[in-house]
């Protein structure tokens, strides 16, 4: 079946750590995207890439990394500038144009 | 900066009702409108989506698109508990670029 994946469900960041969240989709879309989501706030975007090799930051992107080496991946590390980390990350694809979002399931991070 | 509106709830309804969700969009450049539902603790999907003025039907799902007044619905015929969830309202202001979303807004249906 073909979707997204985002591991790990949970994570636990400790103060001044880094930590990368895993997306990999199979299904051929050339975009894909992460975003951040705060109780009872919207979504907002940190990284998209629309092609391999590249990539550009979003509303949001101070404290966050990614890298598109592969079309099926895009790795998200939250370091340790990232000073407000706890939220739901949602990573998502698209086959790009006027088509929708296909969304993975989701990473919760903490801050311990 | 482009914002997107929603009333964030909860709006409740009783079973079988009519939920009307509503949202308004500031760039009147704007092309495409989605709407995705979001259980607590899960990831959005795609519900609908909408490109031309009018009214755009999927089963109980409509979806109505007004360019002129920048406001786009979703109604949601004979509601069901298990409709209960928050509804995005997703803009995408030009050809090829990203998506705006709005908060949310938080819909009950009660049996």
């Amino acid at each position: 079946d073909g979707g997204i994946t985002q591991s790990p469900k949970y994570l636990f960041r400790k103060e001044g750590q880094n930590v990368t969240l895993s997306c990999e989709q199979n299904l051929n879309h050339d975009a894909m995207y992460w975003y951040r989501q705060d109780p009872g706030q919207g979504l907002r975007l940190i990284y998209y890439s629309q092609i391999v090799n590249d990539f550009q930051k979003g509303d949001i992107a101070e404290g966050y990394s990614v890298s598109r080496e592969k079309k099926e991946s895009f790795p998200l590390t939250v370091t340790s500038a990232q000073k407000n980390p706890t939220a739901f990350y949602l990573c998502a694809s698209s086959i790009g144009g006027a088509y929708g979002y296909t969304f993975g399931s989701g990473t919760r991070l903490t801050v311990v | 900066q482009k914002e997107v509106e929603q009333n964030s709830g909860p709006l409740s309804v009783p079973e079988g009702a009519i939920a009307s969700l509503n949202c308004t969009y500031s760039d009147r450049g704007s092309q495409s409108f989605f709407w995705y539902r979001q259980y607590s603790g899960k990831s959005p999907e795609l519900i609908m989506f909408i490109y031309s003025n009018g009214d755009k039907e999927d089963g109980r799902f409509t979806a109505q698109l007004n360019k002129a007044s920048q406001y786009v619905s979703l109604l949601i015929r004979d509601s069901q508990p298990s409709d209960s969830a928050t509804y995005l309202c997703a803009v995408r202001y030009n050809y090829g670029q990203n998506f705006v979303f709005g908060p949310g807004t938080r819909l009950s249906v009660l049996p």
